[in-house]
């Protein structure tokens, strides 16, 4: 019955690969994001979608592609893996309030990329 | 813009001492939300509290308690009586209404409680 859910929870790659992470979460939310947490644990948005539409859009590159098949999945693929993509990854999700999304997040347990 | 500061890059105290971490926050938004979050060595986030713009009142939650003052720009976090398994990292965070729900967090505070 876990909430929101990320695969893998640990990824080691080489630079240059492509990689995925996956997040699920079932509490019925029409919001979900992804935060990226660097070294010095400092964490920061990415991404936001509500309802598959892509809404937060920070200044990432473009190798990091968010996509939302569906309102309950919203994944990252990265392509030509850099060193300093190595961070550890949150998805979170949050439930739609009268005017849009509320601001409880409910976080995922975290995907730590290596990239070597 | 909207910006969240934890001064206190680390912090180690003995086990049953009272431990202040302390938050300020930019916005100018009227209507926006703080809250702290909880990441124990184990990577997890766990949301600890949210509070509005428009409560002042401070909260006590068993050895937690949280002090927000708008005159100061502060929502500071104490853990009285502090256990080894209070050691973390806490983060302070903002959301403001005029940007979506997007959470601003502090650069956290290490807590490290030895017995």
């Amino acid at each position: 019955d876990t909430a929101v859910s990320q695969t893998p929870k640990y990824l080691v790659t080489q630079m240059g690969n492509d990689k995925s992470i996956k997040c699920e979460q079932n509490l019925g939310h029409d919001t979900m994001y992804w935060y990226k947490q660097d070294s010095k644990k400092f964490l920061k948005i990415m991404f936001s979608y509500n309802n598959k539409e892509l809404i937060i859009n920070e200044t990432v590159p473009n190798r990091f592609s968010p996509k939302s098949p569906d309102k309950a999945h919203l994944n990252l693929h990265i392509n030509s893996l850099e060193l300093g993509d190595s961070a550890v990854y949150f998805c979170a999700s949050s439930p739609q309030g009268t005017s849009g999304p509320t601001n409880e997040q409910f976080f995922g347990p975290g995907t730590r990329l290596t990239v070597l | 813009a909207q910006k969240v500061t934890q001064a206190q890059t680390e912090i180690s105290v003995v086990e049953k001492e009272d431990v202040t971490l302390d938050c300020v926050y930019e916005t100018r938004d009227t209507t926006y939300y703080l809250f702290w979050y909880k990441q124990p060595p184990s990577g997890e986030l766990v949301f600890l509290i949210r509070r509005n713009s428009f409560d002042e009142q401070n909260e006590i939650s068993g050895r937690y308690s949280w002090n927000f003052q708008k005159s100061t720009s502060s929502f500071n976090f104490t853990i009285t009586a502090s256990q080894v398994v209070d050691s973390a990292v806490y983060f302070c965070a903002l959301s403001q209404e005029t940007s979506g729900s997007r959470l601003t967090f502090g650069e956290g505070t290490q807590l490290t409680v030895n017995p």
